[in-house]
Formats: C-alpha cells, structure tokens, sequence
C-alpha cells in the first residue's frame, strides 16, 4: 500500500514567520512529489513540484525533497493570514497517478 | 494550466437515484482523472478515463458504481449509481500538466439524503 503521510495539525504560526509543512512517503519508486493548497470549500490548487533531492524555490515557497530519507517538506516565508489553507502532499511514481496524504491544516495568525 | 469547469458544481440527492457529472477541459488531453474527497478527507483516485478505451478503475471503485464516459479529448462524465448517503463527497476532475503534475476542475459537491 503506497502511503503519503502528514501530520494534520493545525500548524499555527504568526504572520511573517516561516511555516513548515512536512511529509512522509513510504514507495521507494515514487519520483516526483508535489505541494497542493485547498482552500475550504475550493478545489486544490498546485503551488509547487519537486523531483531532485534538494531544495527548490518559487517567491515566499521553498520545496525541499530527501529521498533517501523519503521525506519532502514545504517551506513558507514571511506568512500571510491568506496562506491559511490546507496543504496536501502528494507522490508520483509513474502513469501520472498521484497518492494524496490528507493534507496539514495551516493557520496564519495576526 | 488548462481551464477546468464542471458541472454541477454542487447537488443534494435522495438515496437510490443516480447523478451525471460533467467535466470539461479547454484543451485536449489524453487522460482525465476523477477523484472523490470525503469529507474532512484527501483526495482519492477513483479512475483514470482515456479516450477511446475502458476507463481504469482504482481497487475499491467498481464500474457499475461509477460508470465513466469519456466520448472525445476535452470532455468527461462520472455517474455516481444507487446514491446512498456514504457517496456525500466532493468528486474532482483532473488533467495533467507537465510531467505528472495535475490540475483539477472546481470540484461538485455532492450531497445524498
């Protein structure tokens, strides 16, 4: 049984901290992973994918991936109360079918 | 990314009866992918519909159940038969993007009496 693991929070931090989202996946052949955020009662929306361990960024968001450690992790700066969301991770391992962990509720406190 | 719209975007349906949803795409794509979210739940594949073969149903989900058409590149329908309360979810369509990224529609919601 494939698995994405996340913890679900909440994960509260004050506006303008770092907030770090993390995840756990246990299909060695998964080979790229990715960061949804869904707002309540919206659809999820795709803000960041990884397939190189390391760290990428985009703007406020930094995705950082371990595989050898099957670990991937997103990292936002400088929060805003508007990040308040739940974030899901989810892993790739091939024929484009995605494997959801359920997700870690955000929030962004003034 | 692709412009997704589905419809209904939200229904509430007595148990027993059945319910078509559409999913239309502004692109063509090869593959749609539909998804059911439970309540306080993540997302869970139900199957992947391709264009011109038998759509591809995870372990759980069983055709009769959900029946799936997929009659050209840019569009796709998910029935939901025999409703019972526990089918209350969200059903997402979805497309792919680059490499295995998925972009998903607005999502219906759907809840049964």
């Amino acid at each position: 049984q494939k698995e994405v693991e996340q913890n679900s929070g909440p994960l509260s931090v004050p506006e303008g901290a770092i907030a770090s989202l993390n995840c756990t996946y246990s299909d060695r052949g998964s080979q790229s992973f990715f960061w949804y955020r869904q707002y309540s009662g919206k659809s999820p929306e795709l803000i960041m994918f990884i397939y190189s361990n390391g760290d990428k960024e985009d703007g406020r968001f930094t995705a950082q991936l371990n595989k050898a450690s099957q670990y991937v992790s997103l990292l936002i700066r400088d929060s805003q109360p508007s990040d308040s969301a739940t974030y899901l991770c989810a892993a790739a391992g091939g024929g484009n079918k995605l494997t959801f962990g359920t997700g870690t509720q955000l929030k962004v406190e003034l | 990314s692709a412009v997704i719209s589905q419809k209904p975007s939200r229904d509430i349906c007595q148990r027993g009866t059945s319910l078509t949803i559409q999913c239309q795409v502004d692109s063509q794509v090869t593959m749609m992918f539909w998804y059911r979210q439970q309540p306080g739940q993540s997302l869970t594949l139900i199957a992947t519909a391709n264009q011109g073969s038998e759509a591809t149903y995870e372990s759980g989900f069983v055709i009769d159940k959900f029946p799936i058409s997929r009659p050209n590149l840019t569009f796709s329908t998910l029935t939901v038969s025999n409703m019972s309360p526990e089918d209350s979810s969200i059903y997402l369509c979805s497309v792919p993007g680059i490499g295995d990224t998925q972009y998903f529609g607005p999502g219906t919601r759907l809840t049964v009496l």
